[in-house]
């Protein structure tokens, strides 16, 4: 049974600094996406990783894949009050497994 | 290009009722699948219809059960409700998120709040 475990699962922080979200996957995977949910909001799809090595950027969030570690990183750059959500990695086949999000509270 | 579309937005159910979700995928999407969301539980995935067929099935009990239709849209069904089946109900369309091109996102709708008391 795949799980998948993010960490931290809570993140204060301040704008301007830099920071790393940690996702591990328990078997093979071929892919691996990252998701943000605003509260009360909808899930909206940030990245899709597909093979190992896989480096994905969009503005100040940074995302890769490492097979064979079974590990993948959003990374944000020089974070903004706006980036302020639940981030959620999944993984799987045939049907979604998720993490249990990392709550991000950038501040001023 | 029109988004997922999940009605109704909110539902207020009691114990043992049943209850129907529906959930309208993006344009040219075939594929359609269900998520619960909890505070406890988290994100957890239901079932997914592909050209009307069930193609997956997570780890729900037999009351709860879905369909496709031709146009793609779908629905769930939720029969003998519980308390713990209060949730958000989240579904996601894709072209084909398991298929050989392996890059089709899902792109999830706003989801379908159910209260059960």
């Amino acid at each position: 049974e795949l799980k998948v475990e993010q960490n931290p699962l809570f993140l204060s922080m301040q704008e301007g600094k830099n920071y790393t979200i940690y996702c591990n996957y328990s078997t093979t995977s071929d892919r691996l996406y990252w998701y943000r949910q605003d509260p009360g909001k909808s899930l909206e799809s940030l990245f899709v990783l597909l093979s190992n090595g896989a480096v994905k950027q969009e503005g100040r969030l940074m995302a890769s894949l490492d097979t064979k570690a079974r590990l993948s990183t959003l990374h944000i750059t020089a974070a903004v009050h706006d980036l302020s959500a639940t981030y959620f990695c999944a993984a799987g086949a045939d049907g979604l497994t998720f993490g249990k999000g990392t709550h991000l509270i950038i501040q001023p | 290009k029109a988004g997922v579309t999940q009605t109704p937005r909110y539902l207020i159910k009691t114990r043992g009722q049943q209850v129907t979700l529906s959930c309208s995928p993006i344009s040219g999407h075939r594929s359609v699948s269900w998520y619960q969301q909890t505070p406890g539980q988290g994100l957890q995935f239901l079932f997914e219809y592909f050209s009307e067929t069930q193609r997956n099935k997570g780890n729900f009990p037999g009351r709860f059960s879905g369909r496709q239709f031709s146009n793609s849209r779908s629905e769930m069904n939720v029969s003998t409700l519980e308390l713990g089946d209060s949730a958000l109900y989240l579904c996601a369309s894709s072209l084909d998120p398991w298929g050989a091109l392996g890059t089709d996102t899902q792109y999830f709708g706003p989801g379908t709040r159910l209260t059960v008391l």
